[in-house]
């Protein structure tokens, strides 16, 4: 079975420029979530969705950063404009109920 | 996949030995638990999860136990293999689908 897939793996950018993330969940499941890895604050959740609705978006850092989920098996993280502090690996994750939630490989995302 | 790299506690254990990783949770509210193990490179893999009904539950090779009373989770790994070396996140949640997420534990199997 596929798992989550992510894409792209590996984005560099500069500074002020959009960048988008892509993300497909494991088909049938339900739930879809974009987490954020940084050495200094960890695993941090930025904004979930069911079944293709944006629960809670609390974690979404700021303005600059938006999720979109058109349909059950695509959602988007768009980050416009991007800035240096940004640069963090971005994880998807999927779950069928919300509770075991299943990660992809992440974007590791570079904004110089 | 990046983790808490610098100031991540580290166990180091010698192969065929079992593993204990300790995590202490924050809120007395969470209702259910979850491991996760974090090659380098990859994203978190689920390992066993427990309610807040139960204090310990068993998968392969490995055990969660679950004290509420101090709010302390424990992950235990039996015959500890060189596939095991990983960071371990435990994380929990308030009977939302938010988990918040512990700083993890680097497990080094020495050969």
């Amino acid at each position: 079975d596929a798992g989550v897939i992510q894409s792209p793996r590996h984005e560099v950018t500069e500074m002020g420029q959009e960048v988008t993330l892509r993300c497909k969940p494991i088909s049938g499941h339900d739930y879809l979530f974009w987490y954020r890895q940084t050495m200094m604050r960890g695993l941090e959740l930025l904004i979930y969705f069911n079944n293709n609705v944006p629960i809670d978006d609390s974690g979404m850092p700021e303005d600059r950063f938006s999720a979109k989920m058109p349909n059950a098996s695509f959602s988007t993280l768009k980050i416009q404009p991007s800035e240096p502090r940004d640069s963090a690996v971005y994880f998807c994750a999927s779950s069928l109920r919300g509770y075991e939630q299943y990660f992809g490989p992440g974007t590791r995302l570079t904004v110089t | 996949g990046e983790s808490v790299g610098l100031h991540l506690p580290t166990l180091s254990v010698q192969e065929g030995d079992n593993s204990i990783i300790n995590c202490a949770y924050s809120n007395s509210a969470s209702d259910y638990f979850i491991w996760y193990k974090q090659e380098s490179g990859k994203g978190p893999q689920f390992i066993i999860d427990i309610r807040s009904n139960m204090d310990k539950r068993q998968g392969q090779r490995v055990t969660v136990l679950l004290n509420k009373t101090v709010k302390h989770l424990s992950l235990q790994i039996a015959a500890t293999q060189p596939g095991d070396s990983a960071v371990y996140f435990c994380a929990e949640t308030p009977g939302t689908y938010k988990y918040i997420f512990g700083t993890g534990t680097r497990l080094k199997v020495l050969a």
